[in-house]
């Protein structure tokens, strides 16, 4: 089935740990998407890419970091920088004008 | 700048009463995407429907219905005779015409009560 997939769906880090998300899509979309969101609110951009090779910052990057190496990949680094990253995280994917589509996030919990 | 209202912060309703969504945006461009998405307790955005700034017929999907109206910048969504599987998370965003630029409004929470 085409779809997006991330994973894992539940991540705990320690502080001063970088970890990485992973957003895999099969529907062969050239655009993918980062948002964050935190309880109660709604989505904000972190990262997004509209071609293999090349991403741009959204919103609220510090803190994040991703690559683009295969069309397919869009993974999604939080590292220490980012003082408060626990939150939801949802990836998302899109080609041309039919809008996003979107995985079933991940939860990320600082311990 | 493109931006997306959503007033309703949240709003609980009896089940089987139809409830309507507000969506108010902003845009300088003459050829825009609207859409909906749906946020159940699971997480994952569902997304409803698409509407492009040409197309200014209301549509009806099932209990869903979309009310598109240009002159007043609004895309509203209404359920009618809403049920407990209702209940969740409604955005409405918008996209400008290249499919770049997309913005999220911050959502309206919706409670059907049994």
């Amino acid at each position: 089935d085409g779809g997006i997939t991330q994973s894992p769906k539940y991540l705990f880090r320690k502080e001063g740990q970088n970890v990485t998300l992973s957003c895999e899509q099969n529907l062969n979309h050239d655009a993918m998407y980062w948002y964050r969101q935190d309880p109660g609110q709604g989505l904000r951009l972190i990262y997004y890419s509209q071609i293999v090779n090349d991403f741009q910052k959204g919103d609220i990057a510090e803190g994040y970091s991703v690559s683009r190496e295969k069309k397919e990949s869009f993974p999604l680094t939080v590292t220490s920088a980012q003082k408060n990253p626990t939150a939801f995280y949802l990836c998302a994917s899109s080609s041309g004008l039919i809008g996003q589509f979107f995985g079933p996030g991940t939860r990320l919990t600082v311990l | 700048a493109q931006k997306v209202t959503q007033a309703q912060t949240e709003i609980s309703v009896v089940e089987k009463e139809d409830v309507t969504l507000d969506c108010v945006y902003e845009t300088r461009d003459t050829t825009y995407y609207l859409f909906w998405y749906k946020q159940p307790p699971s997480g994952e955005l569902v997304f409803l429907i698409r509407r492009n700034s040409f197309d200014e017929q209301n549509e009806i999907s099932g209990r869903y219905s979309w009310n598109f109206q240009k002159s007043t910048s609004s895309f509203n969504f209404t359920i009618t005779a809403s049920q407990v599987v209702d209940s969740a998370v409604y955005f409405c965003a918008l996209s400008e015409a290249r499919g770049q630029n997309f913005v999220f409004g911050p959502g309206t929470r919706l409670s059907v009560l049994p």
